[in-house]
C-alpha cells in the first residue's frame, strides 16, 4: 500500500506528558499537511509543509506544538506539555501539487487520548 | 472560528430519496474540494471544482460552485445504503493558497 501512513494510530498519555507523531506521505507527493479533527466537527488545518519549508502554521495552534519535515519526506507533530484539551484525532494529508493536483490524500489518524 | 458554513449538519433519509448538503463562505474561494468520510474512517476526495457556476457529476453525485464562488453544494439522487457518511466541503483562499478550510460536515444517514 503506497498511501499516506501515520503513527501510532492510537496513543493515550496523561497530561503534561510530550508525544510525538509521524507521518509518512505518499512517495512523490511534495505537499504534506496536518489536520486536528475532534467529534462532530470537520478537519481544522495545523499546518503544512512543501517540500521541507514549513508555508503555513494556524495561529490556533499554540507554541506547545511544532512540526518538522527535516528531508521533505516523513513528518513529526510534537506536542509538549499536553492537556485535556489536545485529545483529537491528528490526520496526516499529501499532495503534489506541481502537477496542478489539489487532492490531498489523508492518512488514517493517530487518535490521542489526553488524561 | 468557522470560515465555511455547512449545513445541515444531519439529514436522515430513506433509501431512494435525494439528498442535498449546502456550503457557504464569507469570502471568495479560488476552489472548493468536497470530501466524503465513513464512519472510523479518514477524509477520502471526491471532487475540486474551480470556476464561477462550474457544475459537475459523478454518476449520481452534482457539484455546483456558486456564480460569486462563495458557495457549493454537493446534490445525491436516489441515495443508497452505500452513501452513508459524512460529507464535507473545504475551501481554498486565493490569500493563503494550500490551507484548506473545512466545513462542519453533513452526516448522512440512509434508512434501506
Amino acid at each position: 500500500d503506497t498511501g499516506v501512513s501515520q503513527d501510532p494510530r492510537h496513543k493515550i498519555t496523561k497530561r503534561g506528558q510530550n508525544v510525538t507523531f509521524r507521518c509518512d506521505p505518499i512517495s512523490e507527493h511534495n505537499r504534506l499537511y496536518w489536520y486536528r479533527q475532534t467529534l462532530g466537527q470537520g478537519p481544522e488545518f495545523l499546518t503544512y509543509f512543501q517540500n521541507e519549508a514549513q508555508l503555513e502554521k494556524s495561529r490556533l495552534l499554540s507554541d506547545r506544538f511544532s512540526a518538522e519535515r527535516p528531508k521533505g519526506s516523513f513528518s513529526t507533530l510534537e506536542i509538549q506539555r499536553t492537556e485535556q484539551g489536545d485529545s483529537a484525532m491528528y490526520l496526516c494529508a499529501s499532495s503534489r501539487l506541481d502537477r496542478g493536483d489539489y487532492e490531498q490524500y489523508f492518512g488514517p489518524g493517530t487518535r490521542l487520548t489526553v488524561t | 472560528g468557522q470560515q465555511v458554513m455547512q449545513i445541515p449538519q444531519y439529514q436522515h433519509v430513506q433509501e431512494g430519496e435525494d439528498f442535498t448538503t449546502y456550503c457557504n463562505s464569507s469570502t471568495t474561494l479560488s476552489n472548493i474540494q468536497w470530501y466524503k468520510q465513513r464512519p472510523g474512517g479518514h477524509p477520502v476526495f471526491l471532487i475540486q471544482l474551480v470556476k464561477s457556476g462550474e457544475v459537475k457529476k459523478q454518476k449520481r453525485l452534482t457539484f455546483q460552485f456558486g456564480e460569486a464562488k462563495k458557495n457549493s453544494s454537493l446534490h445525491i439522487t436516489a441515495t443508497q445504503t452505500t452513501d452513508v457518511g459524512t460529507y464535507f466541503c473545504a475551501g481554498e483562499r486565493g490569500s493563503t493558497l494550500g490551507r484548506l478550510y473545512f466545513g462542519r460536515g453533513t452526516q448522512l444517514t440512509v434508512w434501506p
